[in-house]
This record gives C-alpha cells, sequence and structure tokens, in this order.
C-alpha cells in the first residue's frame, strides 16, 4: 500500500524567514496531495492541496510543488508569522484509481515552530 | 460556514466496554471517513462510507468496529469492546462527492477516547 514519509519533524524558523517541508510516496497511482495544518486540540484543517497535472500551485504565502517523477511533493511557507505555528501533514490519495474510495494517507508530520 | 461536528470531545470508559462515537457530517456531503491519531503519530485512516455502506476500510478497522448512518444527519462509529491500545484521537472526515475522489476532505474536531 500507499507510505507517505514526511521530513522533518521539527522545524524552528525565525519570524520572517521561510519554511520548507518535504514528502515523498511510495505508490505512483497517488494523484492527489493535500497538506493540513493541526492546531493544538483541533482537527486537520486543509491548507493548499495539488493534483497530479499540476506541478506547482500557490496560495499567497503558501506553494506546494510536486514531482511525480521522483515521486515528492513540498510545503514552501514565506514571511513566516507566529501563528503558523503548528503541526503540517502531508498526505496522499489516489482518488478513485484501483478502487480507492479517495481515503488519504498521512506523513508522521512536522511541528513547525515560528519565533518573533 | 459548514462544518462536520463530533460528540462527545472526551470520552473516558474502562477496558471491554463499548463506546460509540458520533460525528453530523456536512450536509450536502456524500462521503463519509473515519480516522484515529495516536498520540503524537500519523493520521490514521479506519474506514470510508458511501450510499450507506463501508467503501473502504484498512487493516486496523477490524470486527471491533462498525460504522453507521442511523438517519439523515449523523455517522457513528462503534467500538464493541475497547482496548487500552483503541486509546486515540478518532476523526470524522466528509467531502462532496465529485472531482474524481481529488476534493478536499473536512475534518471534525475529534473525540478524544480514552480505554482505562
Amino acid at each position: 500500500g500507499e507510505n507517505v514519509e514526511q521530513h522533518p519533524s521539527t522545524l524552528s524558523v525565525q519570524e520572517g524567514d521561510s519554511a520548507v517541508i518535504k514528502c515523498t510516496y511510495s505508490d505512483s497511482a497517488s494523484n492527489y496531495f493535500p497538506w493540513y495544518k493541526q492546531e493544538l486540540g483541533k482537527g486537520p484543517q486543509l491548507i493548499i492541496d495539488i493534483r497530479s497535472n499540476v506541478g506547482e500551485k500557490k496560495d499567497q504565502r503558501i506553494a506546494v510543488t510536486l514531482n511525480k517523477t521522483a515521486k515528492h511533493f513540498s510545503l514552501h511557507i514565506t514571511e513566516t508569522q507566529p501563528e503558523d505555528s503548528a503541526v503540517y501533514f502531508c498526505a496522499a490519495s489516489k482518488g478513485f484509481s484501483g478502487g480507492s474510495q479517495g481515503n488519504l494517507i498521512f506523513g508522521k508530520g512536522t511541528k513547525l515552530s515560528v519565533k518573533p | 460556514e459548514p462544518e462536520v461536528t463530533q460528540t462527545p470531545s472526551h470520552q473516558v470508559t474502562q477496558m471491554g466496554q463499548e463506546v460509540i462515537l458520533r460525528c453530523v457530517p456536512i450536509s450536502n456531503h456524500l462521503y463519509f471517513y473515519w480516522y484515529r491519531q495516536i498520540l503524537g503519530q500519523k493520521v490514521e485512516f479506519l474506514v470510508s462510507f458511501y450510499n450507506n455502506e463501508i467503501s473502504e476500510k484498512s487493516e486496523i478497522f477490524d470486527d471491533q468496529f462498525s460504522v453507521e448512518r442511523p438517519d439523515g444527519s449523523n455517522f457513528t462509529l462503534k467500538i464493541r469492546s475497547t482496548k487500552l491500545e483503541d486509546s486515540a484521537m478518532y476523526f470524522c472526515a466528509s467531502r462532496v462527492g465529485t472531482g474524481q475522489g481529488m476534493e478536499t476532505q473536512y475534518f471534525g474536531p475529534g473525540t478524544r477516547l480514552l480505554v482505562l
């Protein structure tokens, strides 16, 4: 089955710096890659996603890149702010291919700390 | 903005007891999911549910688990005889059901289950 690896497990940056989190996946049939932010005591909240027919997507300070050949995708946060501090999870899904019903396979998470 | 709700927020139970975790997915969504997150670990897929039946389940979702949509709004996860290792945060998620499975899954705030 699909396996998603995520690095680093913790990341500490100064306010205003950029943060990059990287994930790799194993199943080439995966075609949908969302990123979730989880704040303490809350459920995961989608922040950005990318589909396999796109190499890059940007939404204000957040961008995601996808390299299908290498089977890795990355989250980039620019001009980080203290409120960006949270745990970030990458995930992969095969959509409806191969009998899948769109379930998400998550990475282990990255705890991002943004210091003022 | 519509959101997924879950009750209770916390549940403490004795080993061997049955528990029912409740979720109200977003009203026009057709696909429902349960995930769990053991403390400090990744979010893990348990089961997906569509058209009043299980559409996919993971190895974790054994005979001790069951899901049900008892009415038009609730979606429940039952654990028949809880074990210590069932202690985790349980998340319900839902999505609209279009987009070939490549669409946002909205997560609830979770139920923290503690088995003593």
